[in-house]
């Protein structure tokens, strides 16, 4: 089965710091894969998506992700970060076994901004 | 576009209540789904479906039922709620049946079972 592990559950930055969160899943065939972002309170938002092609993979708000196969990551980066960076950030691979669109989510990276 | 609403918001339940958690969405999406929130778990596929009259289970099926009458609505029930179903539950739904789609989440429901 597939799976997404997010080894960091919390990371604190300054702002302007460079920002990189750590992603690494399992999945037999080419991944599709998310990073999304949920404020407090709110759903979640759809940051960037890996289908295929070109492995560097550009998003809203400055963010990126980088799919290397070979260490079967995606990491989220951003060159400066913003006080309104500060959110919960998940990494997903959709699961197309048995059709359907179905996520399977990491368990989270809490980001906290400080001034 | 509303996009993908749910209601209610918050909603404190007895155990062995039932309710109905509604999800509706405006932008013709064949797929929508069903996931719970819960701290260190990220989010959990209950339910799901690929178009009206098809559902099938996810992750986390237990204690839920859905149904799909039409495209717009996937309503997702509790027989009788469990202090285990404590949990935010979001909606979302894509115009793909085939992964490729971005998923749009609606706001969240808070539930809370005592």
């Amino acid at each position: 089965a597939q799976s997404v592990t997010q080894p960091d559950i919390h990371i604190t930055v300054s702002e302007g710091a460079s920002l990189e969160l750590r992603c690494n899943y399992s999945y037999g065939a080419t991944p599709y894969l998310f990073w999304y972002v949920q404020s407090p309170g709110q759903g979640l938002q759809l940051l960037l998506k890996y289908f295929s092609g070109d492995t560097l993979v550009q998003g809203i708000k400055g963010f990126e992700a980088e799919f290397k196969r070979s260490q079967s990551s995606f990491n989220l980066r951003k060159p400066s970060v913003h006080w309104s960076d500060a959110a919960e950030y998940f990494c997903a691979v959709v699961d197309l076994t048995g059709g359907g669109n179905k996520l399977t989510f990491g368990t989270g990276t809490q980001l906290k901004v400080e001034l | 576009n509303a996009g993908v609403t749910q209601t209610p918001k918050f909603q404190v339940l007895k155990t062995g209540q039932s309710m109905t958690l509604q999800c509706a969405q405006d932008m013709n999406h064949e797929y929508m789904s069903w996931y719970r929130q819960d701290p260190g778990m990220g989010l959990r596929l209950i339910h799901y479906s690929v178009g009206a009259g098809i559902t099938d289970q996810g992750e986390v099926p237990n204690g839920y039922n859905v149904s799909r009458s039409t495209t717009e609505d996937f309503p997702l029930r509790l027989l009788s709620a469990a202090p285990s179903q404590t949990s935010v539950y979001f909606c979302a739904s894509s115009y793909s049946t085939q992964g490729v789609g971005e998923q749009y989440f609606g706001p969240g429901t808070r539930l809370t079972v005592t």
